[in-house]
């Protein structure tokens, strides 16, 4: 079957403006996460889905980051604001409920802030 | 704040030889370990899981656990060019649905 699939694929964008990121995760998959990862770093987790709700967004770095999830599918995830120091690649994984950690990644979106 | 450390490498192997790549980390509670590849530009994708002590066998992988000395391993036999990737080890800390990423090990498989 499909696996995730996120939108776009690169977003170029000034400082200053908002972005939205989209995430459609596997069929069937009830958890989504959402992680950053800039140029040779590791994974930086910045929120939880299970369902509509997000159970755990700890990781978001600021308040200019928020996500939504709708109809227990697709995530948007939205950087208000834009710095240049947002700029990185961004993953969304999904899980089935029952096996959390066995999570499938995006191709991922690779946001460049000018 | 628990912690997942990998040597960053790289690790350069020739063809056909045994990569070993370890992972150490801080959470004693921790009761699950993955392993993630990712090639260059891509993400990552789950290779290995392992819950118990001992070694567990996946065709040329082996992931080893050993939860005394808080430490997991994984092995790759006759090593290819195409393995060449940084290795992702992912442990959750007990009681979390959100694993704590290693910052990976790069190996390089030179023929």
């Amino acid at each position: 079957g499909a696996g995730v699939s996120q939108s776009p694929s690169n977003k170029v964008t000034e400082k200053g403006k908002d972005v939205e990121l989209r995430c459609d995760p596997i069929s069937g998959h009830t958890a989504l996460y959402w992680y950053r990862q800039s140029l040779g770093q590791g994974l930086e987790f910045l929120i939880y889905f299970q369902g509509n709700s997000a159970p755990d967004k700890s990781g978001l770095p600021s308040d200019r980051f928020s996500a939504e999830r709708t109809g227990g599918s697709v995530s948007t995830l939205t950087i208000q604001r834009t710095q240049q120091e947002d700029s990185a690649v961004y993953l969304c994984a999904s899980s089935l409920a029952e096996l959390p950690y066995e999570q499938y990644f995006g191709p991922g979106t690779r946001l460049t802030v000018t | 704040q628990k912690e997942v450390e990998q040597n960053s490498g790289p690790l350069s192997v020739p063809e056909g030889a045994i990569a070993s790549l370890n992972c150490t980390y801080s959470d004693r509670v921790s009761q699950s370990f993955f392993w993630y590849r990712q090639y260059s530009g891509k993400s990552p994708e789950l290779i290995m899981s392992i819950y118990s002590n001992g070694d567990k066998e996946d065709g040329r992988f082996t992931a080893q656990l050993n939860k005394a000395s808080q430490y997991v391993s994984l092995l790759i036999r006759d090593s290819q060019p195409s393995d060449s990737a940084t290795y992702l080890c992912a442990v959750p800390s007990g009681g979390s649905y959100i694993p704590t990423f290693g910052r990976g090990t790069s190996l390089i498989v030179h023929p």
